[in-house]
């Protein structure tokens, strides 16, 4: 899982309440991804960062919210309106494309279940 | 619109034996092209990515990937397979359904086990 860590691991709120997922990486990257994995679905996108103050939606970024205040931080708010907010989430980073390099690295993730 | 297919939810093969996991993919333009696997609970690994070269890709843990352009395929393999091995495969394209060029877009994964 490399430099991204992700806190808590699991997370339980009730409906109604907005819940704040961490993501910070030390690896120096400009770019931040979220994800939300599904059973069977793959990974679909939320939100993507590619530099600090600068966020755009993703696939699914209905109910969702962002902030990129810091390069190493991009925390994931999920709100109320998210209709089925359980789910595994996961964040990614990628180096400066420049580079050469296009491979993105996740986090652990984290298990929100919301009852 | 970029997308890839993993046709095969589940893989069984034998401890040993040789290991194919298949993905197709559509692009636009010249594909960049992800493989990544899963272990329960955890995040996704990098295995190998293609973007420009020799057809044939090698990565980590012993994978490979061969690039087909007139297949516009990109399977996994290894020869041979471990218990280990065990997980959730994914195949990943860059590029998103919205036009993004930095997203990744995924399979739907495959579950290989690996049987003793």
């Amino acid at each position: 899982d490399g430099g991204i860590t992700q806190s808590p691991k699991y997370l339980f709120r009730k409906e109604g309440q907005n819940v704040t997922l961490s993501c910070e990486q030390n690896l120096n990257h400009d770019a931040m991804y979220w994800y939300r994995q599904d059973p069977g679905q793959g990974l679909r996108l939320i939100y993507y960062s590619q530099i600090v103050n600068d966020f755009q939606k993703g696939d699914i970024a209905e109910g969702y919210s962002v902030s990129r205040e810091k390069k190493e931080s991009f925390p994931l708010t999920v709100t109320s309106a998210q209709k089925n907010p359980t789910a595994f989430y996961l964040c990614a980073s990628s180096i400066e494309e420049g580079l050469g390099t296009y491979e993105q690295y996740f986090g652990p993730g984290t298990r929100l279940t919301v009852t | 619109a970029q997308s890839v297919a993993q046709p095969e939810d589940q893989v069984n093969v034998a401890e040993g034996n040789p290991l194919t996991v298949k993905c197709t993919y559509s692009v636009s333009g010249n594909p960049y092209l992800f493989w990544y696997v899963q272990y329960p609970n955890r995040g996704l690994q990098f295995l190998l990515k293609y973007i420009t070269g020799d057809n044939l890709v090698k990565g980590s843990y012993g994978f490979e990937a061969e690039f087909n352009k007139s297949q516009t395929s990109f399977h996994l393999k290894k020869p041979s397979a471990l218990v280990s091995d065990s997980a959730l495969y994914f195949c990943a394209v860059r590029g998103g359904p919205s036009g993004s060029a930095r997203q990744l877009t995924f399979g739907s994964g495959t579950q290989l086990t690996v049987l003793p």
